[in-house]
């Protein structure tokens, strides 16, 4: 069954602004991770935030795991047109064979 | 140069027909996987191998059938195809298959079914 869940599905925002993304899953996580995909791309690995580390950050993005609350969140800031892309984050849990169940994505248009 | 490669890129074929796609890596990686993303969005496993050893194989129709001769290349063999079977089928890798690993994906087969 789907672990992970997007919000929201689509966001729309201006140059320069700052995106916030969020993840819901069900499970306890092993970690969780965020992949980008650009459109007719491949899926591209930005993060991984372990289930006892509250926030990490990578260059422009901060991502954020609250594992009472079962979720985590992306952040770009000072966002940019190639950011435009679907992200999805993915679990990974600690039962059984170790392996990404990810959300649907949420569809992310940066205007220039 | 291509870290994780796909072949071919688009398939269109007709219901009934049998099909295979190939995927290679060449980061040295033990483990491989196949992945299934629908009109959706939603990706979803299908299969992973660690040293040519199936160790996922998750509720997939038994028209599926994953080969590996080899750590750097997981095949996918698909009998029979239906028209649900149309969708983007994505390999990836990463080094162990183990839980805090990254996983790095090829750009995946667009697969059309009339």
């Amino acid at each position: 069954s789907q672990q992970g869940e997007e919000d929201p599905q689509a966001l729309s925002i201006q140059e320069g602004e700052n995106a916030t993304m969020n993840c819901s899953y069900k499970t306890s996580i092993n970690n969780l991770q965020w992949y980008r995909q650009n459109s007719g791309r491949g899926l591209v690995h930005l993060i991984l935030i372990r289930s006892n580390e509250r926030e990490k950050h990578s260059g422009r993005l901060r991502v954020t795991l609250d594992t009472s609350k079962k979720s985590s969140s992306l952040l770009i800031t000072a966002s940019r047109a190639a950011d435009t892309a679907s992200y999805f984050c993915a679990t990974v849990s600690f039962q059984g064979a170790q392996k990404l169940v990810f959300g649907q994505g949420t569809r992310l248009t940066i205007n220039p | 140069d291509t870290a994780v490669s796909q072949t071919p890129k688009y398939l269109v074929t007709q219901m009934g027909n049998d099909k295979s796609i190939k995927c290679e890596q060449n980061l040295g990686h033990d483990t491989m996987y196949w992945y299934k993303q629908d009109s959706k969005k939603f990706l979803k496993i299908m299969f992973s191998y660690n040293n040519k050893e199936l160790i996922i194989n998750e509720t997939v129709p038994n028209r599926f059938s994953p080969k590996s001769p080899d750590k750097a290349h997981l095949n996918l063999h698909i009998n029979s195809l239906e028209l649900g079977d149309s969708a983007v089928y994505f390999c990836a890798s990463s080094p162990r298959g183990g839980s805090g690993e990254t996983q790095y994906f090829g750009p995946g087969t667009r697969l059309l079914v009339l």
